[in-house]
């Protein structure tokens, strides 16, 4: 059964910082991984998705990293903005093309 | 805006009823999956279905059951429900081809009194 861990669970930091958000999983068969963003009960965004052969994909001032053998991803938000104050979801996409989620970590932007 | 919507927007009931959930996918999206997430929590896979047929479950009990219609609608039932039934449901439709990027809806929050 896949697991998937986000560190930090809550992260505050002031505004121009950059971001980096952590990303671990236990089954390296994956098919790929996506990166979610939420805005309190709201529904998910989609921000970068990375195939398992990629090692990275990058949408403007986000990027995101993939080490599909020692079960690793991140996510960097360069020079962070209020607006980027949201929960961000990691999903492993398995073979079976179900998706398991991690518990998010909160990210504050401090203006 | 993903395209998806999902409907009622809140929803309350009682422990031991029934509901229904309705989730409109986009235009050609085949494949529509349902969550379940808990407050603090991460999206727990429920079920999917592509072409109509359950695709694969998760670790849910038979009471969630679910249908997809070929105007790209569906739904998710729950019966006899209990109170740590209460949860975001979220439900999410794909493209033709699988294990492609997600679109979900807005969700549809239930309170189980």
């Amino acid at each position: 059964k896949q697991e998937v861990t986000q560190i930090p669970a809550a992260l505050s930091v002031p505004e121009g910082e950059n971001l980096v958000l952590n990303c671990s999983f236990t089954d390296s068969a994956i098919y790929n991984l996506q990166w979610f963003r939420q805005d309190p009960g709201k529904g998910l965004t989609s921000l970068l998705l990375i195939q398992s052969s990629q090692r990275e994909q990058t949408s403007g001032r986000l990027n995101a990293s993939l080490d599909k053998s020692s079960g690793r991803s991140t996510l960097y938000i360069a020079a962070s903005q209020p607006g980027d104050s949201a929960t961000y979801l990691c999903a492993v996409c398995s073979n079976d093309y179900k998706l398991s989620f991690g518990a998010g970590t909160t990210v504050t932007v401090r203006a | 805006e993903t395209g998806v919507t999902q409907s009622p927007t809140h929803l309350i009931k009682t422990r031991g009823q029934q509901v229904t959930l309705r989730c409109s996918s986009q235009s050609g999206h085949n494949t529509v999956s349902w969550y379940q997430q808990a407050l603090g929590q991460g999206p727990q896979f429920i079920f999917q279905y592509y072409r109509e047929e359950e695709n694969g479950r998760g670790n849910f009990p038979p009471r969630f059951s679910g249908l997809q219609f070929p105007n790209y609608s569906s739904e998710l039932n729950v019966n006899a429900l209990e109170l740590d039934d209460s949860a975001l449901y979220l439900c999410a439709s794909s493209p033709v081809f699988r294990g492609d990027t997600q679109y979900f809806g807005p969700g549809t929050r239930l309170t189980v009194l």
